[in-house]
This record gives structure tokens, sequence and C-alpha cells, in this order.
């Protein structure tokens, strides 16, 4: 079955620096990729989804990177704020359009 | 239309009872997916619903849950005969898949069975 992990450690970095989250995936080949970022109790937000025949995406302070031949996508904040702190989970669709998503890296940026 | 509504927001039930949620997708979505979500977990697909017609089951669904979607409207959320492991947060997300692979959801309900 599909298997996604995600940074297995709360991460913590200061305010103004970049933050970078991984998720590793393995027993699949998913046409594409999403990111959503979660808050407590409160569902999930999409942010971004990258196709499989792309290498990066990007939207404001937020990039993400694909890797196919790795298994992986890495999502990047740049300059960081308090208000990025979150959850964020990486999704990805697989065989009968089952949709399996990250265990979620929990980001807190430092003031 | 503000986006996708859940209810009840949060269900405390004693073990061996059964629960309804209900989820209300936004309008002109055709898909709706239903997931559960436990503390310090992703969301785990449970089912999807493709219009009126349920498309796919999780291993995870249990021959105690059961969904439906009537007129491929609004869905619902059976559990029967709760049990304490059905404690979670429980997540409907709807899409149109016409024109986006991203998935609306709803504030979920949280589930607590004692």
């Amino acid at each position: 079955s599909q298997k996604i992990e995600q940074n297995s450690e709360a991460l913590n970095i200061q305010e103004g620096k970049t933050a970078t989250l991984t998720c590793n995936y393995t027993n699949y080949s998913p046409a594409y990729l999403q990111w959503y970022r979660q808050d407590p109790g409160r569902g999930p937000v999409f942010l971004l989804l990258i196709r499989e025949n792309e290498k990066e995406k990007r939207k404001e302070r937020l990039k993400v990177t694909f890797d196919t031949t790795l298994k992986q996508s890495l999502f990047h904040i740049t300059a960081s704020q308090p208000a990025d702190s979150a959850t964020y989970l990486c999704a990805l669709e697989g065989t009968g359009n089952q949709f399996y998503f990250g265990t979620g890296t929990s980001l807190t940026v430092i003031p | 239309d503000t986006g996708v509504s859940q209810d009840p927001r949060h269900k405390i039930t004693k073990r061996g009872q059964n629960v309804t949620f209900r989820c209300d997708p936004i309008s002109e979505h055709n898909r709706l997916y239903w997931y559960r979500q436990t503390l310090g977990q992703g969301p785990e697909f449970l089912t999807y619903f493709q219009n009126e017609a349920q498309l796919e089951k999780s291993r995870l669904l249990s021959d105690r849950f059961s969904a439906e979607r009537p007129k491929g409207s609004f869905s619902t959320l059976e559990i029967q005969r709760t049990e304490q492991g059905d404690s979670a947060m429980y997540l409907c997300a709807s899409r149109w898949t016409g024109s986006s692979y991203e998935q609306y959801f709803g504030p979920g309900t949280r589930l607590t069975v004692t």
C-alpha cells in the first residue's frame, strides 16, 4: 500500500528564516502531489499542487519541488512569519482515487 | 455558499450507540470524500462519492460504517455500535473534478466515545 513519510520531528525556526519540509513516498508513482496547511481543530487548507512533469512550483513565499526519481517533494516557506506556524501535510492520489496523506510536520516560527 | 459545512461539530456518545454525521459540500462540487483523523496523524481516507455513487471504500471502513449521498448533494456517515477506537475527528471534503484537484475541507466532527 501507499506510504508517505514527512519530517518526523516538529520543526522550530526563527522568524525570517526559510523552513524546509520533506515528503517521501513509496510504492506509487503519482501524477501529482499536493500540500495542505492544517491549524489546530480545523480542516486542512489546500496550498499548492505540483505535477509529475514539473520540477518546481511557486506561490508567493511558498515553493514546492518534486523529484520523481527520489520519490520526494520538498516544501519551502521563505521569510517565515509566526503566522506560518501550523501543521503541513503532503498528499497524493493513489489507485482507486484514494487520497493518502502524510502524518504532517508541525512547524513553529519563533519571533 | 461559504464552503463545506459539517454537523455536529462535536459528538460525545457512549460505547455501543449509533451516531450519524452530516456533510454539506460546496454546491457545485461533484466529488465528496470522508476522512478520519486521530491526534498526531494525517487524515485517513475512508470513502468517496462521485455524485451519488459511492465509488471507493477503504479497508478501514468496517461494516459498522456506512455512508450515503442521496441525490448527489449532502452526505451522511453513520457509525453503528460505536467503539472507543472510533474516537477521532471525521473530516469531509469536496471537489469539482472538472477544473482542479484541490479539495475543500469542512471543519470536521470530533467524536468522543466514552
